[in-house]
């Protein structure tokens, strides 16, 4: 069985423009999670999306956006990207979370922002 | 809250001993604890999870222990390995908030 995979592996963006990152879940999984995780840090909750719609948000301003497809995939689009949003971002599946369903995290997207 | 808070942040130790790493939370409603290890340019792998109605899960040389009342959970690894050599984070389902917060991490470096 495939694991999450992502796309694409690094992507390198100047400041001011956007950057689009995708995912793919693990079969039969119907949640995708976003998460930021900085150099060095841990790993900070961005988006949660289940069954086509956005459950949940982090702290993070409205330029992180994201949507979920008919086929579960994700999308993760960051608008007007400034240099500290430089990181590692992960995407995580699980087969949908009413209390709490183990998350199985991809390769991740290295975003260079010069 | 959504505090989880994780000690120590680096941890050392020699091949053969074992290796505690402790996290705290802050939200009595939390009710499932996840621990991923996250080898160096590698993706976070989950290694043992526990949920609020069980006190202590193994699997092999991995235990983790859950003591809802402190709120606190351990991670336990006896007969430690070079390959034991990682980042390991502590998380918390946070029911209210319907996110997992992670904790901050713990280097962990199996000298030989």
């Amino acid at each position: 069985e495939a694991g999450v995979t992502q796309s694409p592996t690094h992507l390198i963006k100047t400041r001011g423009q956007q950057a689009t990152l995708r995912c793919s879940p693990i079969s039969g999984h119907t949640s995708v999670y976003w998460y930021q995780q900085a150099l060095g840090l841990g790993l900070q909750f961005l988006l949660w999306y289940d069954e086509g719609e956005e459950r949940n948000r982090g702290n993070f301003p409205p330029r992180f956006s994201g949507r979920q497809f008919p086929n579960y995939s994700s999308e993760l689009n960051v608008n007007a990207l400034e240099l500290e949003d430089s990181a590692l971002y992960l995407c995580a599946s699980s087969l949908g979370s009413q209390r709490g369903e183990t998350q199985y995290f991809g390769p991740g997207t290295r975003l260079l922002v010069l | 809250g959504e505090n989880v808070e994780q000690h120590p942040s680096t941890l050392s130790v020699q091949e053969g001993d074992s290796a505690v790493i402790k996290c705290t939370y802050s939200d009595s409603a939390s009710n499932y604890f996840p621990w991923y290890k996250q080898e160096l340019g590698k993706r976070p792998q989950l290694i043992i999870d526990i949920r609020s109605n069980v006190g202590e899960k193994k699997d092999q040389r991995i235990a983790v222990t859950l003591n809802k009342t402190a709120k606190h959970f351990s991670l336990h690894i006896t007969e430690t390995q070079p390959e034991d050599s990682a980042v390991y984070f502590c998380a918390v389902w946070i029911q209210g908030a319907q996110k997992l917060v992670f904790g901050q991490g713990t280097r962990l470096t199996i000298n030989p």
